[in-house]
């Protein structure tokens, strides 16, 4: 049973719009979660996190939000830009972070139109 | 190198061989991870190397994977008697001490195993 589910395997938008990514989890443990982007042939890399006492995590174009109550989370890029255009994977974490596995979903590949 | 390092980035095997996959993490990274992709899955958590010590190996598909890590450093993954489901992209990361961790992995490119 996937403890991370992210439902849209894909997501298209136009350069300059806001692009909207989404992540659901089950476990109540969670307190600790991250979004990573994936590049054709290239390693996974981070792009931001948040932890269960906040809400909201900007840096630059790109903002996380977290619903706790909901165990919803959403990435959300503006403006968009053409080199946006990878595979987003949520992953969540619950010791805070600090070591152990991360549980990851199956990514949304985004793909950003000029 | 600066980054994690994985070797071989391909490797095609017959069904039944035993492979190795290697990973050489980042310098000074004490954590080390196992990751592996199918075709349109996600991330699956393999193994977790705290040191030369696995604390959690509860992601290991089968008695058929095992992996060591020697040194603190170096670490091998083994598939014996490869199945065709064991084709995937084996990723490996690694992750600063305890107290200086953000909960952040990096990942090296991927060794991508196809199993005929």
């Amino acid at each position: 049973d996937q403890q991370v589910k992210q439902n849209s395997p894909s997501l298209s938008v136009q350069e300059g719009r806001i692009s909207i990514l989404n992540c659901d989890y089950t476990n109540s443990m969670f307190d600790y979660f991250l979004w990573y982007k994936k590049y054709p042939a290239e390693g996974p890399t981070f792009l931001i996190s948040i932890s269960s006492i906040k809400d909201k995590n900007e840096d630059g174009r790109f903002t996380v939000f977290l619903n706790k109550s909901a165990k919803h989370l959403s990435l959300h890029i503006v403006p968009s830009q053409p080199g946006d255009s990878a595979v987003y994977f949520c992953a969540a974490s619950g010791d805070g972070g600090s070591q152990g596995n991360l549980i990851f979903g199956k990514g949304t590949k985004l793909s950003v139109k000029p | 190198g600066a980054g994690v390092s994985q070797s071989p980035s391909n490797k095609v095997t017959e069904k039944g061989k035993d492979v190795e996959l290697r990973c050489d993490p980042i310098s000074g990274h004490t954590a080390l991870y196992w990751y592996r992709q199918s075709l349109g899955q996600g991330l699956e958590f393999l193994i977790y190397f705290q040191g030369n010590s696995a604390p959690d190996k509860s992601g290991l598909p089968s008695d058929r994977f095992s992996a060591e890590r020697t040194g603190g450093s170096v670490s091998t993954l083994t598939i014996q008697r490869t199945q065709q489901e064991d084709s995937a992209v084996y990723l490996c990361a690694s992750s600063p001490p305890v107290g200086y961790n953000t909960g952040e992995l990096f990942f090296g490119e991927g060794s991508r195993l196809t199993v005929l």
